[in-house]
């Protein structure tokens, strides 16, 4: 199974851009689709966005205009950027694989996850 | 807009059978897919496709979907189910979506 790793810095200052990299073991980059999610403290969880191995993407609506996401498959890692951030985007961040069948899809196997403090 | 809706908790008894329910128009016609979250832990697939167990899951794990209610089943509850579980589907309009969870308590 697919093993996957967060890394990034645990406090952004509001109005900058968060930076998250998922690190992929076990598996190839240059398959499946990689996504992201992310689950304020005590609440529930929130899908970001995912991006195919070929570069396509789609992005919670709610998120897309400050949200991109990237796949680098020579170091078999994704990467989620999100702008202009605020304390209602702290939360911990969960890269993880998105298991696409017809028309559905699942998540399979997920990092540890990572939380992220918006404050200045 | 689609909105899954789920009971804040639910709580049973050691060896009974806990359902937990995930609400939405016309549920039946998407496919349901269930998580468990332990404290402090990510997510863990436990259900996918309404009714398919990811290797290692335990067959007391079970799901059903129809109508407008697709339900996660747990028989014979043991202290190590307590967690969170959510739904989530895929919808076309909004992609992909989580129920808000549901905190199953074994008393």
């Amino acid at each position: 199974q697919v093993q996957l790793q967060e890394s990034g810095p645990g406090l952004v200052k509001p109005s900058e851009t968060l930076s998250l990299t998922c690190t992929v073991s076990g598996g190839s980059t240059s398959s499946y689709y990689w996504t992201w999610i992310r689950q304020p403290p005590g609440r529930g969880l929130e899908w970001i966005g995912y991006i195919y191995y070929s570069g396509s993407t789609n992005y919670n609506p709610s998120l897309q205009s400050r949200l991109s996401i990237s796949v680098d498959t020579s170091k078999n890692q994704f990467s989620l950027r999100l702008r202009s951030v605020t304390a209602a985007d702290t939360a911990v961040y969960y890269c993880a694989t998105y298991m696409v069948v017809g028309a559905t899809g699942w998540f399979d196997s997920w990092g540890q996850g990572t939380l992220v403090t918006v404050s200045s | 807009s689609y909105v899954l809706t789920q009971p804040p908790s639910v709580s049973v008894a050691p060896g009974k059978t806990a359902r937990i329910t995930c609400g939405g128009y016309n549920i039946g016609s998407k496919r349901v897919h269930w998580y468990r979250q332990k404290p402090g832990q990510a997510p863990e697939l436990v259900i996918y496709y309404d009714n398919d167990r990811p290797s290692g899951i335990p067959e007391r794990f079970s799901g059903s979907n129809s109508g407008s209610t697709a339900t996660l089943t747990i028989s014979r509850v043991e202290a190590g189910d307590e967690a969170d579980y959510y739904c989530q589907v895929w919808d076309t309009s909004y992609d992909v979506l989580f129920g808000g969870g549901t905190k199953l308590t074994v008393l």
